[in-house]
């Protein structure tokens, strides 16, 4: 299995510019997090998704922030508009059923000038 | 709501020590306790869970306790290699077990 796959890796982008980040989890995984990490607040969970359900998005910073899971293996993770204090990294990681051991992507580094 | 710290925030050990991280948490209903590991530019990789009835977990040259009373977990890495070296982070999770909560993290270095 090729693990997590997150896209894109580095993104620059300028303030008020719309920003989607990918996420393909492990095959039949059930739960899906996405996690953002900077310097000032460490790791942090946004939100997570059981079998594609959103089920606690208390994480998100605004309503500027966005996740969806379509299908099994894809979720996003939009911010529109980008501010300079979203620049952080994104990691999405999935987990099988109880979602107890989680396998991280190699995450998403977003710059917002 | 819980709070997870780590100590040191940075260690630097020569090759061959026997070293301990330390983990504290402020909420007892702590269910379950993760070690990971993150190397610079990439993502976490779990080294040890801790279940909720359990109190120790090793693999390898790791061992991880937790004592829920006192609000505390220590990684034990024994006979430390320089590719060790990384940032070990703990994190705790109620009954939404992939709901966690991470320290800040230890940076470890270990020289040759």
């Amino acid at each position: 299995d090729a693990g997590v796959i997150q896209s894109p890796r580095h993104e620059v982008t300028e303030m008020g510019q719309e920003v989607t980040l990918r996420c393909k989890p492990i095959s039949g995984h059930d739960y899906l997090f996405w996690y953002r990490q900077t310097m000032m607040r460490g790791l942090e969970l946004l939100i997570y998704f059981n079998n594609n359900v959103p089920i606690d998005d208390s994480g998100m910073p605004e309503d500027r922030f966005s996740a969806k899971m379509p299908n099994a293996s894809f979720s996003t993770l939009k911010i529109q508009p980008s501010e300079p204090r979203d620049s952080a990294v994104y990691f999405c990681a999935s987990s099988p059923a109880g979602g107890m051991v989680l396998t991280f992507g190699a995450g998403s580094r977003l710059t917002v000038l | 709501k819980q709070e997870v710290t780590q100590i040191p925030a940075a260690l630097s050990v020569p090759e061959g020590e026997n070293l301990v991280l330390n983990c504290s948490f402020t909420d007892s209903a702590i269910y379950n306790l993760q070690w990971f590991r993150q190397d610079p530019g990439k993502g976490l990789t779990s080294l040890l869970l801790i279940q909720s009835s359990q109190r120790e977990q090793t693999s390898g040259r790791l061992n991880a306790s937790l004592d829920k009373s006192s609000g505390r977990s220590t990684l034990y890495i024994a006979a430390s290699q320089p590719g060790d070296s990384a940032t070990y982070l703990c994190a705790g999770s109620g009954t939404s077990y992939g709901k966690l909560t991470f320290g800040q993290g230890t940076i470890l270095t270990v020289h040759p």
